[in-house]
């Protein structure tokens, strides 16, 4: 099993270009998140998406957007990208009735 | 609301010597903690969880936490430092946020070890 996997792994864009975070997992998880870190804050919620078909915001979804493809896949999109979106980028999922969460190995993101 | 603050944002310490790093945590509820260790330029793998069984935790590479109720803290030891556990470890709490739960993160602390 490769567990949560994440491309591209450094992203380099001008602000104001467009750009997909891609996410899959094959663990058959319920459950996917996506989180950004930055330095001093810990990892904040953007979206989540607690069973397929469903999305959520989190604590800062503003200029983004979250697409759940399918139970596999969860992908996060920059349709403008701004400086302030540097940042790394983590997905991750989790079964149903648990709590514990598996994470990818990180998107980091550059905006020029 | 649930919330957790770590008390240091770096430790340093020598190969050989114990490592303590602190958290304190506020739910309103009994909360399932967890903390997880993130290595240079890697993702976030679960060192231990806390789920209101034994009160300490034991995780992997000889760590252990302690959960304390009356002073409601968390905190992650080992008794002896390698320089492999040079890493930032997150204390996590579980908690309802916008009815569904969430982990909510610590800010970090980076463990320093050195020779």
């Amino acid at each position: 099993n490769a567990g949560v996997t994440q491309t591209p792994k450094f992203q380099v864009l001008k602000t104001g270009q467009s750009m997909t975070l891609q996410c899959a997992q094959d663990m058959n998880h319920n459950s996917m998140y996506w989180y950004r870190q930055d330095p001093g804050m810990g990892l904040r919620l953007i979206y989540y998406s607690a069973s397929e078909g469903t999305t959520d915001k989190g604590e800062v979804p503003n200029g983004y957007n979250v697409s759940r493809l399918n139970k596999r896949e969860f992908s996060l999109r920059l349709e403008s990208a701004a400086p302030s979106q540097t940042s790394v980028y983590f997905c991750a999922s989790k079964w149903g009735g648990e709590e514990t969460q598996y994470f990818g190995p990180g998107t980091r993101l550059l905006v020029l | 609301a649930q919330s957790v603050t770590q008390l240091d944002s770096h430790v340093s310490v020598s190969e050989g010597t114990p490592v303590l790093l602190r958290c304190n945590y506020s739910s309103s509820y009994s909360p399932s903690l967890f903390w997880y260790v993130q290595h240079p330029n890697k993702g976030l793998q679960l060192l231990l969880k806390y789920t209101s069984a034994a009160t300490l935790v034991k995780g992997i590479n000889g760590f252990e936490a302690e959960f304390k109720k009356s002073e409601t803290s968390f905190h992650l030891t080992k008794p002896s430092a390698h320089m492999s556990d040079a890493a930032e470890y997150f204390c996590v709490v579980s908690g309802v946020r916008g009815g569904y739960n969430k982990l909510i993160f610590g800010a970090g602390t980076r463990l320093a070890v050195h020779p």
